[in-house]
């Protein structure tokens, strides 16, 4: 069964620094998708980025980026030039290609922007 | 993107009594996702609604507990029966949109007492 580790329950970064949360993920399929998720106290789920396993570029959304090394199962996130609006819970998630909406979630990093 | 709705957006029940929750799409798509997450925990589905047919369950979550309806292809419904209070979770759904990403609502906190 494929799980999705990350392995820092908090995390805390000065405003406009950088601050990156790891992520590891255990699979046997070769094709997947990997994910980020911020969930600020609104409860809402909110995409950060998307990575997909067949690519060897790392993807990159404004100051979002992740670094993910396929062999080693990692996918960590990137946050550059920190804001006190990403002060939230930051999920690391996978699916497999051809499950529909199957998610499978990590336990997340609470993330605290100090100003 | 798509705009998901999510009603009620907090509830606060009785042991024993049951709570639907509705969930609205701003364009049709043909599967749509139940998750819970539990107080402190992360994101579990429970289950897949097509429009049509019985919903597909997850392991560990059965339709007599949560029931599921999908008449159409914007809409859903969630019930949670005869709760107790270790039914107090958050309940997104979600959908698939464009370049395989995941889409969620914003929730219905529910507390149950």
């Amino acid at each position: 069964a494929q799980t999705v580790t990350q392995s820092q329950p908090e995390m805390s970064v000065q405003e406009a620094e950088t601050v990156t949360l790891s992520c590891t993920y255990d699979t046997s399929e070769s094709d997947y998708y990997l994910f980020w998720y911020k969930q600020p106290p609104s409860r809402q789920m909110i995409l950060v980025i998307r990575q997909e396993a067949y690519k060897q570029q790392n993807a990159t959304e404004n100051r979002f980026s992740v670094n993910f090394q396929k062999a080693a199962k990692s996918f960590s996130l990137k946050i550059s030039d920190s804001q006190l609006g990403d002060a939230a819970m930051y999920f690391c998630a996978y699916r497999r290609e051809g499950s529909q909406g199957n998610l499978i979630f990590g336990k997340g990093t609470k993330l605290s922007v100090k100003p | 993107s798509a705009v998901i709705s999510q009603k009620p957006s907090r509830d606060i029940c009785q042991r024993g009594t049951s709570l639907t929750i509705q969930c609205q799409v701003d364009s049709q798509v043909t599967m749509m996702f139940w998750y819970r997450q539990q107080p402190g925990q992360s994101l579990t589905l429970i289950a897949t609604a097509n429009q049509g047919s019985e919903a597909t369950y997850e392991s560990g979550f059965v339709i007599d507990k949560f029931p599921i309806s999908r008449p159409n292809l914007t809409f859903s419904t969630l019930t949670v029966s005869n709760m107790s209070p270790e039914d107090s979770s958050i309940y997104l759904c979600s959908v698939r949109g464009g370049s395989e990403k995941l889409f969620f609502g914003s929730g219905t906190q529910l507390s149950v007492l």
